[in-house]
């Protein structure tokens, strides 16, 4: 079946750059999103992008996708420590999502 | 406020026990799904439904049951027959189904024992 893959563990100084990287394999998804989630709360849509786009920038975040390689990934520039949580990766043809990032900001 | 809730947001049960999870919205949504969570894996789509009183398998259908007979409601029951039900469950909802953002609650973390 199609899938959604990431890693697992992220860990990043605080004023750093985060980058979370996510590969998917259903080449007709319309949609790609980035989610977050804060310890034991639901997911909040940080961002999506159209298959279409190849990059997409919305203050802090820049989202870039590789369509010929079904790769996404999302770009936190100076990382806080409130950035800490996990980051989840999501295609709309089938609602998958890939297993989360946990993105921890070291002071 | 509008929005999407879960009641409760934890709940323990004895194995063998039917438990049903509430899910409501009113935001108008049309679609609405369940999600089951499990630690170190990503989320995985239960049931989904598009409209009233439809409502589609995901991936993990097996052991639930859902009903969708109003619009702002889609309970989600996790049956006896459900081998591993300890888990958080999340529901969402979106405008339509393959609408670009799906709007989810808090969540519920069920214990079974």
């Amino acid at each position: 079946g199609e899938d959604v893959e990431q890693s697992l563990f992220l860990s990043v100084r605080e004023g750093d750059s985060s980058v979370i990287n996510c590969t998917y394999t259903d080449s007709s998804s319309t949609y790609l999103y980035w989610y977050k989630q804060e310890p034991g709360a639901g997911l909040q849509l940080l961002t999506y992008i159209f298959s279409n786009m190849d990059m997409k920038q919305d203050q802090r975040l820049t989202v870039l996708l590789n369509k010929k390689d079904k790769h996404l990934s999302l770009r936190i520039a100076d990382t806080q420590t409130g950035d800490s949580a996990i980051y989840f990766c999501a295609e709309n043809n089938d609602m998958r999502f890939g297993a989360g990032t946990r993105l921890t900001v070291k002071p | 406020d509008g929005g999407i809730t879960q009641s409760p947001k934890y709940l323990f049960r004895k194995e063998g026990q039917n438990v049903t999870l509430s899910c409501e919205q009113n935001l108008n949504h049309d679609a609405m799904y369940w999600y089951r969570q499990d630690p170190g894996q990503g989320l995985r789509l239960i049931y989904y439904s598009q409209i009233v009183n439809d409502f589609q398998k995901g991936d993990i259908a097996e052991g639930y049951s859902v009903s969708r007979e109003k619009k702002e409601s889609f309970p989600l029951t996790v049956t006896s027959a459900q081998k591993n039900p300890t888990a958080f469950y999340l529901c969402a909802s979106s405008i339509k189904q393959d609408s670009y953002e799906q709007y989810f609650g808090p969540g519920t973390r069920l214990t079974v024992t």
